[in-house]
């Protein structure tokens, strides 16, 4: 079973605009951590946000929000003020346990192209 | 800071032959783990190590392994190369606080392997 489902193949977003990127994940566990990477056409994987499953607070970081929904088991991203640099596949990941393990478990992502 | 370094960025092998990729996490860092990035599979975990032990193993076959030294550096190695391991590997380094802020993981720019 899909432990991190990401719906949206693809997007896009006017330039300027907020956009919304959807995560759902399945755990059992109780103490999580949920990220959100970016990834350009260069290949580096780069983190913008992070939320444990504890937090009570969404988690932001600049333009990044994460709209954390525990109850619905969902982590969405939201970008504010798109810019043209944010076309880039995203990737929603989730890490299991307190096990002192970094094991991240990714979804298939969403390719966000921003249009000018 | 440095960020997390992979040697070689590129690489061509033919099949049987073996590879071995490189990566230097983030000074400080002890954690290193290693994914590898398919069209087909999306990214998926390949092992972790931390203070030069494997605490945790993704489901690839044995031709798979990896060792860490003494100053982080860690090396994944493929044997008996076949074509489906043609990927992107990509190293993350953390400082290995799981189910905290800290956890968070940087990743490497990868190494874009291609079996003939």
């Amino acid at each position: 079973a899909q432990k991190i489902t990401q719906t949206q193949p693809g997007m896009f977003v006017q330039e300027k605009e907020a956009v919304t990127l959807d995560c759902t994940y399945d755990t059992s566990d109780q103490s999580y951590g949920l990220f959100w990477y970016k990834q350009p056409s260069s290949g580096e994987m780069i983190f913008l946000i992070y939320q444990g499953s504890y937090d009570e607070q969404n988690a932001t970081e600049g333009r990044y929000s994460l709209n954390f929904q525990k109850a619905r088991k969902s982590a969405n991203l939201v970008i504010s003020a798109s810019q043209l640099g944010d076309s880039a596949m995203y990737f929603c990941a989730m890490r299991e346990g307190t096990g002192g393990y970094n094991k991240l478990i990714f979804g298939a992502g969403t390719r966000l192209a921003v249009h000018p | 800071k440095a960020g997390v370094t992979q040697t070689p960025r590129y690489l061509i092998k033919t099949r049987g032959q073996q590879v071995t990729l490189s990566c230097s996490p983030i000074s400080g860092h002890r954690s290193v783990s290693w994914y590898q990035q398919t069209p087909g599979q999306g990214l998926q975990f390949l092992f972790e190590y931390f203070s030069e032990t494997q605490r945790n193993k993704g489901n690839f076959p044995g031709r798979f392994s990896g060792r860490q030294f003494s100053n982080s550096r860690s090396e994944m190695n493929v044997s008996t190369l076949e074509l489906g391991d043609s990927a992107l590997y990509l190293c993350a380094s953390s400082l290995s606080l799981a189910g905290s802020k800290g956890g968070e993981q940087f990743f490497g720019p990868g190494t874009r392997l291609t079996v003939l």
